[in-house]
């Protein structure tokens, strides 16, 4: 138990449908990112929240729209994805941008068909 | 540019001694960290280096030489349970950014 929960563990969605990745700390950081991992690829960086603020948008596709409605809540919305979009997506959070380690989700599984 | 290189793989003997290598060219550096990632699950943090030298916490060491762009995990007394993949990551100047690497899968072996 890192103290970062992520629904669903799994999804499994066609590429014409609209879904959403879920992800809560319990820690009181204030810092929140999202990071994609596929397999045998270094984690990539995909959104950065300081403050319920976004601070990055690594060059991510618009198929993917990251919200932040305050520092403890992270969604990920999801829609029109490609098959090549099936990855493990991680939520992490921090207690600030510049301070700590990530403490890290378990992930929700994503197969797009 | 950015690069961050590990091994792929490795395999050692359960109580032995093995070194997880990690070089990287990053913008800027803000401490370098590991993490433990076993299959299905979330990764963990282990140690983090912000200055050159060793850190050493129990059985797990870790080593940075900012000059050199290196740094390494040193894990003592293997166990089976230490099978899992170890991420070498680097947060860059400004520190809003962690780049990992791919990770090194360690094989433990009785």
């Amino acid at each position: 138990e890192t103290g970062v929960t992520q629904t669903p563990r799994h999804l499994v969605m066609g590429m014409t449908n609209k879904k959403s990745l879920k992800c809560e700390q319990h820690l009181g950081h204030n810092a929140m990112y999202w990071y994609k991992q596929s397999a045998k690829k270094p984690l990539e960086l995909m959104f950065v929240y300081n403050f319920k603020e976004q601070t990055e948008n690594n060059s991510v596709p618009s198929r993917f729209s990251p919200e932040c409605p305050n520092s403890s809540h992270l969604f990920l919305h999801l829609h029109t994805l490609q098959p090549e979009d099936s990855a493990l997506y991680l939520c992490a959070s921090s207690p600030g941008m510049n301070t700590g380690e990530l403490f890290f989700g378990e992930g929700s599984r994503l197969t797009v068909l | 540019g950015q690069n961050i290189d590990q091994p792929t793989e490795m395999t050692a003997t359960e109580g032995a001694i093995v070194q997880i290598n990690c070089t990287y060219q990053t913008s800027g550096f803000n401490g370098l960290f590991w993490y433990q990632q076993h299959a299905g699950e979330a990764p963990t943090f282990l140690s983090y280096n912000v200055l050159d030298g060793l850190e050493e916490k129990g059985r797990f060491s870790s080593f940075l030489s900012r000059s050199k762009g290196y740094s390494y995990l040193l894990l003592k007394e293997l166990q089976m349970k230490d099978s899992a993949s170890y991420l070498c990551a680097v947060r860059e100047a400004g520190g809003f950014k962690t780049i990992f690497g791919a990770g090194t899968r360690l094989f433990v072996k009785a």
